[in-house]
């Protein structure tokens, strides 16, 4: 069974830029997550799929961020335009559903705001 | 509210001694609890999982917890630490209902000394 996959694995841009990262989940798993893991600190979640519609995104600083799942399936997370203190990992997962279900995790993809 | 609390952000044992990392959690209702470990430069790997069935879990790599409701506690427990056992753990709690949302631990740095 394929895992999570997400890419890129590492981004380095300036502030002001804006970056993208793509997660394609387990086949199946209804529900995605993403995560932005700064170094030093646990998961903090940003927004929560089920299928393709949002679950819970009261963590996502919308000013700046934005992220879809069209067709429910991979999904995308958007920073425009990056600040200094968005540095950090950016974790996607996903799960069967959102009750009670393990998540499994893919590799992150590391920014690095200069 | 669910909430979780790792109580020591590290931990130092040497190697062949007993480990043990401790979880508290707060929940409205009967919560699945997880333990993930994170090792450096590594994705998040599910160690154990508790969803209500046997209190006493087993999970890999010689790990185990016990989910005690009078204590509000999941504590991880290995009797012997390995080398290999130096990472960073999450405890994890996860909704069971629908207005209840994921909550990561701020996690615990363990230490193995030769």
């Amino acid at each position: 069974e394929a895992g999570v996959a997400q890419s890129p694995r590492y981004k380095i841009i300036e502030k002001r830029q804006s970056v993208a990262f793509w997660c394609n989940p387990i086949s199946g798993h209804a529900t995605l997550y993403w995560y932005q893991q700064i170094l030093g600190q646990g998961p903090k979640l940003l927004i929560q799929f089920q299928n393709n519609g949002v679950v819970d995104d009261s963590q996502l600083p919308k000013d700046r961020f934005s992220a879809e799942r069209l067709k429910g399936v991979d999904s995308t997370l958007k920073i425009q335009p990056a600040k200094l203190e968005d540095s950090a990992v950016y974790l996607c997962a996903s799960s069967l559903n959102r009750v009670g279900n393990e998540q499994f995790f893919g590799p992150g993809t590391r920014l690095t705001v200069l | 509210a669910q909430s979780v609390t790792q109580l020591d952000s590290h931990v130092s044992v040497s190697e062949g001694t007993p480990v043990l990392l401790r979880c508290n959690y707060s929940s409205s209702y009967s919560p699945s609890l997880f333990w993930y470990v994170q090792h450096p430069n590594k994705g998040l790997q599910l160690l154990l999982k508790y969803t209500s069935a046997a209190t006493l879990v087993k999970g890999i790599n010689g790990f185990e917890a016990e989910f005690k409701k009078s204590e509000t506690s999941f504590h991880l427990t290995k009797p012997s630490a390995h080398m290999s056992d130096a990472a960073e753990y999450f405890c994890v709690v996860s909704p069971m209902n629908r207005d209840d949302k994921i909550i990561f631990g701020k996690g615990t740095r363990l230490h193995i000394l030769p």
